[in-house]
């Protein structure tokens, strides 16, 4: 099993429209969890946190299920901005470096 | 403004050349890293410091050299023996493990 799993997409939506991804992991003692957003051609950039009981920023949500060993971003009211890579990233423990999954395809479709 | 920088944006090398890529951060933040990306790919590690004067290896380790003689500085050498070099090489840093990186702007890297 991969440390980090994404299903690469891609998810083509509307504009307006609310989206999710999903991601899970593989080291139960992950602990902490991070979207990035990576557009063409260009360096990813952090998005948000991800904590325990779940945070919001704006139209984005992040949550965390450490039962099921997954975590979640779901983008409501999607803008053709929103288009680009979602990249799901978990910090495994103990001063090891970032795991980052190969990331989540996403175009917004006037 | 802090951040992380690097250089060039573009570079072209002949085949059988060592080329060095340049990363430089002024955050204060103690990790560096160096990640590989090919088209349509996920990113992989090459190497990673944790503090001054000490790296490890990350999965793709072969065929590139770092050093980190100054907390700001962490530049990823590209030998002759990598086979396959022409990629998007992309440089980060963090406070401490753990906690999010910070990317720079990265370099794209053509080996003709």
């Amino acid at each position: 099993r991969k440390e980090v799993e994404q299903d690469p997409g891609p998810f083509n939506v509307p504009e307006g429209a609310t989206v999710a991804f999903n991601c899970t992991y593989s080291n139960s003692a992950s602990q902490s969890f991070f979207w990035y957003r990576q557009d063409c051609r260009k360096e990813p950039k952090l998005l948000m946190s991800v904590y325990s009981s779940g945070n919001e920023d704006g139209r984005f949500t992040a949550q965390l299920n450490r039962a099921s060993q997954y975590i979640s971003l779901l983008i409501r009211d999607s803008k053709l901005s929103d288009s680009a890579t979602y990249l799901c990233v978990v910090y495994p423990s103990g001063n090891t470096p970032l795991v980052f999954g190969k990331g989540t395809r996403l175009s917004v479709i006037a | 403004d802090g951040g992380i920088t690097q250089s060039p944006k573009y570079l072209f090398r002949k085949e059988g050349q060592n080329v060095t890529l340049s990363c430089e951060q002024n955050l204060n933040h103690d990790a560096m890293y160096w990640y590989r990306q090919d088209p349509g790919q996920g990113l992989r590690l090459i190497y990673y410091s944790q503090i001054v004067n000490d790296f490890q290896k990350g999965d793709i380790a072969e065929g590139y050299s770092v050093s980190r003689e100054k907390k700001e500085s962490f530049p990823l050498t590209v030998t002759s023996a990598q086979k396959n070099p022409t990629a998007f090489y992309l440089c980060a840093s963090s406070l401490r493990p753990g906690n999010g990186y910070t990317f720079g702007s990265g370099t794209r890297l053509t080996v003709v």
